[in-house]
């Protein structure tokens, strides 16, 4: 069974740096895409960036370029998404999900990791 | 980018009765679309990929059609489990871009 388990919620200040984990099982990860999804309170999904975690092919988001990083661990099956200064604005839950390939959807997601940056 | 535009933002049917949900691309993205479900509180459902073809365990009553720019997402017959956010998502090109979503409510 495919199964994607993230972190859990967070709650940081602003300009403090985070690095929340996505756990990937029952399939094979190497062979397979990871993408970040934001969803912000009440709002629509913005699709962040993806990692091929067997080459670390990292694609962006221009919205998000430079804002985030993206990485990998084969060794861990674990897929990362990275802040070093995080804004108010980061405030948001962050969906993993698995492609097949690079024209595939998003076939299985993590349950999501809720952000919270406040002061 | 490629801008999908999502038509109604907010869908309200009666039981039983037919949803038609639309998805308009700013260009061209072939088949390679796809239409997710995501309920209060879940993490989105891949509902219909390669803009007709239903996701493993998705009800028959689920179907999409379209291609190119213009695509559609119908619910045969509304059951009130089907109340969700409905979102369109393009793969054919980086990025992938999400529409902004249907509210379909009873």
């Amino acid at each position: 069974e495919v199964q994607l388990v993230q972190s859990g919620a967070e709650v940081k200040k602003p300009g403090e740096s985070l690095k929340i984990s996505c756990k990937g099982s029952g399939y094979s990860f190497t062979n397979s895409w990871i993408g970040w999804v934001r969803q912000m309170p009440g709002k629509d999904l913005e699709w962040m960036g993806v990692i091929h975690p067997g080459d670390s092919d990292t694609r962006y988001n221009p919205s998000f370029q430079g804002q985030v990083t993206i990485s990998a661990d084969r060794s861990l099956n674990t897929a990362y998404l990275q802040w070093r200064s995080l804004k108010a604005s980061d405030t948001a839950i962050y969906y993993c999900a698995r492609r097949q390939g690079a024209r595939h959807p998003f076939d299985y997601w993590g349950q999501g990791t809720l952000v919270t940056v406040s002061s | 980018e490629i801008v999908m535009t999502q038509s109604p933002a907010t869908l309200s049917v009666s039981p039983g009765e037919r949803a038609t949900l639309s998805c308009r691309a700013s260009q061209s993205v072939s088949s390679n679309l796809a239409w997710y479900q995501q309920k209060p509180g879940q993490a989105p459902r891949l509902l219909i990929y390669g803009a007709s073809t239903r996701a493993t365990g998705i009800p028959a009553r689920f179907s999409g059609s379209g291609s190119g720019t213009e695509f559609t997402l119908t619910i045969s017959s509304l059951q009130s489990e089907d109340v969700a956010v409905y979102y369109c998502q393009h793969y054919n090109n980086w990025p992938c871009t999400f529409g902004q979503g249907t509210k379909l409510e009873i």
